[in-house]
């Protein structure tokens, strides 16, 4: 069984649309993450969440809204869609709680292309 | 600022070894980690260092130097399937992960 996975793997679409991205763990584990990969390959935390509460909430534009229906899921709802935001989107958890250094592991990712 | 560099792209031969560089300046340090992404696919975990000095598994080794801002991952006996991008992270004093841009590592026959 899949550990992270997320669907869709390809998501192209308009601009302007909305769209989203779905996230489900079966570790067990306590902490969510959202990732932005660009084109230049960094790796940018957007959102985390543990138990279902939002931990972290980066500078990312208002359009983005992550939901957590339950700690095993994580989706991602993004509103009018622009160029820019044209990335691999990568879907991540660990086991405990922020404050306590455990390795994240991730999604096999969401190529999201914006036309 | 935070900032995690490593070197952009390395070529080495299959059956070498090679050590991939990673320096860092972030606020607050609880652990560097290594991770392995393969083009199209998820990085997935490689090594974990918090203390000086170095942690062997297997074919590939982690260093950490926390007095330089400095750790390398080192790869021995390099196989073609090794040719990936190896991505640094440091994780800062609020828990959360700093990400280098990644080594794109080539493996040559």
């Amino acid at each position: 069984d899949t550990a992270v996975s997320q669907t869709p793997k390809y998501l192209v679409t308009q601009m302007g649309n909305d769209k989203s991205i779905k996230c489900e763990q079966n570790l067990g584990h306590d902490t969510m993450y959202w990732y932005k990969q660009d084109s230049k390959k960094f790796l940018k935390i957007m959102f985390s969440y543990n138990n279902k509460e939002l931990i972290i909430n980066e500078t990312v534009p208002n359009r983005f809204s992550p939901k957590s229906p339950d700690k095993a899921h994580l989706n991602l709802h993004i509103n009018s869609l622009e160029l820019g935001d044209s990335a691999v989107y990568f879907c991540a958890s660990s086991p405990r709680v922020a404050g306590v250094v455990e390795t994240q592991y991730f999604g096999p990712g969401t190529r999201l292309l914006v036309l | 600022g935070q900032n995690i560099d490593q070197p952009t792209e390395m070529t080495a031969t299959e059956g070498a070894i090679v050590q991939i560089n990673c320096t860092y300046q972030t606020s607050g340090f609880n652990g560097l980690f290594w991770y392995q992404q393969h083009a199209g696919e998820a990085p997935t975990f490689l090594s974990y260092n918090v203390l000086d000095g170095l942690e062997e598994k297997g074919r590939f080794s982690s260093f950490l130097s926390r007095s330089k801002g400095y750790s390398y991952l080192l790869l021995k006996e390099l196989q073609m399937k090794d040719s990936a991008s190896y991505l640094c992270a440091v994780m800062d004093s609020n828990y959360q992960l700093i990400w280098g841009a990644g080594t794109k590592l080539i493996i040559k026959p």
